[in-house]
């Protein structure tokens, strides 16, 4: 069965470090997203992608934040300068249209 | 801005009972409502999703319903088993052209008893 695909699935960083966390949707899907959790809350919607461009972000989604799709397969979510507030699961998902979504199993950021 | 909540926040029960989940949101338009299932330490696993045209789907033991206008949804899990044990969550999305930018509610932790 087609699966949305994470790494790393832990990673620890130091505060002020870059970060780059990767996923690859599932094939055929055009929309990809990424949400995020922080331990003990709500899921939280960060930023939606569609043709190569994003189509809708939230309030999270600062200057500190980027999405890319380098190649045909890949989709990334970079934290340029992180946070101690940035520590959290981030969960790369993708859908076909705005049906059923399709979630990875998670990266884990710690940052010291 | 739509809240979503879902009561109760945990709930255990016996094996074989059924299970009823509840949630709740503000803004009554929504395009669609979808039901995730999020293990420990795991990604989220879709259950159900329900049109805003829709008033229910079932997918197994698994019932969902929806009313649009008084902003509410339930689960329902028949004949429980320990299986089932997880956090549930249910979440919203406002619109087509929004897509999946869901609104989540907190989840309820579900544990189900041999």
């Amino acid at each position: 069965e087609p699966e949305v695909t994470q790494t790393p699935s832990h990673q620890v960083t130091q505060m002020g470090q870059e970060v780059i966390l990767r996923c690859v949707p599932i094939s055929n899907h055009l929309y990809f997203y990424w949400y995020r959790q922080i331990l003990g809350q709500k899921v939280e919607f960060l930023v939606s992608f569609y043709n190569n461009e994003i189509s809708e972000k939230s309030e999270i989604f600062d200057d500190q934040f980027s999405v890319e799709r380098p190649d045909g397969s890949n989709f990334t979510l970079k934290i340029r300068s992180t946070k101690l507030e940035d520590s959290a699961m981030y969960f790369c998902a993708s859908s076909e249209l705005a049906g059923e979504l399709f979630f990875g199993e998670g990266s884990r950021l710690t940052v010291l | 801005k739509q809240e979503v909540t879902q009561i109760p926040a945990a709930l255990s029960v016996p094996e074989g009972e059924n299970l009823v989940l509840n949630c709740s949101f503000t803004d009554s338009a929504i395009y669609n409502l979808q039901w995730f299932r999020q293990d420990p330490g795991k990604g989220l696993t879709s259950l159900l999703l329900i049109q805003s045209s829709q008033r229910e789907q079932t997918s197994g033991r698994l019932n969902a319903s929806l009313d649009k206008s008084s902003g509410r949804s339930t689960l329902y899990i028949a004949a429980s088993q320990p299986g089932d044990s997880a956090t549930y969550l249910c979440a919203v999305s406002p619109s087509e052209a929004a897509g999946n930018k869901l609104t989540f509610g907190g989840g309820t932790r579900v544990l189900v008893k041999p």
